[in-house]
């Protein structure tokens, strides 16, 4: 159960775009399409930004869109705004019926 | 609304237990499954258990495996978390989440909404 392998930092201005990239395994992403997003602020609970590798759960921006090509998951932000400083997690369904989390982003904007 | 309180958390000696609850609201609690997820002080989120919404399924991550049980009680609107033999790396705040899809058996899609979590400290 290797954790995802994220970026550790990324860095934007505002009104620029950013991608994050998730990189798993055959025995995770690369084997389902059960990846979902995750964006926490200092202190709060994670909230859902994505979910099954590009899905957008009602009330989250349409700035923020994801895809997966093999084994590696990519979330991307359009159009920096403050409020998105965050950290973000990809998570994925594995083959052994469980879940893994990637070590996190810290999105700082500029 | 949906809600998720998590409760339980303190500080406690290694080898130590603690059993931690997830009270819900605002759902039909015993449709979903369930999963806790922790993360320690300053580091990233490590998924813990999850535990299916009829309790026929269950899985734990290896870190916790025969130490940690997950259970619930639907009466309740309660999941629970029972922590044995805990070590000084289970230290964190532990978040229960509510499985996005009904009647799911297994951890797929995704989890919302989650709770605030309870902190558990493991110290001597």
């Amino acid at each position: 159960q290797s954790a995802l392998t994220q970026p550790a930092s990324v860095s934007g201005s505002p009104g620029q775009s950013i991608t994050i990239s998730c990189t798993g395994t055959i025995s995770d992403i690369g084997s389902y399409n059960f990846v979902s997003w995750y964006q926490q602020h200092p202190g709060k609970a994670p909230k859902l930004m994505i979910y099954d590798v590009s899905n957008r759960p009602s009330g989250v921006s349409n700035r923020f869109s994801a895809s997966k090509s093999g084994n590696t998951a990519s979330l991307t932000i359009s159009g920096l705004q403050p409020e998105d400083e965050a950290d973000y997690y990809c998570n994925s369904y594995t083959t052994s019926s469980t879940l893994v989390f990637g070590g996190g982003t810290k999105l700082t904007v500029l | 609304q949906v809600q998720l309180v998590e409760s339980g958390g303190g500080v406690v000696q290694p080898g130590g237990s603690l059993r931690l609850s997830c009270t819900a609201s605002g759902f039909t609690f015993s449709s979903y499954g369930m999963q806790w997820v922790r993360q320690a002080p300053g580091k990233g989120l490590e998924w813990v258990a999850f535990l299916s919404y009829d309790v026929s399924k269950k899985f734990y991550a290896d870190s916790v495996k025969g130490r940690f049980t997950v259970s619930r009680d639907n009466s309740k609107n309660t999941l629970y978390l029972q922590m044995n033999s805990l070590r000084p790396d289970d230290t964190a705040v532990y978040h229960c989440a509510k499985l996005r899809d009904q009647w799911d058996l297994l951890p797929r899609s995704c989890f919302d909404p989650w709770g605030q979590g309870t902190l558990v400290i493991v110290s001597s």
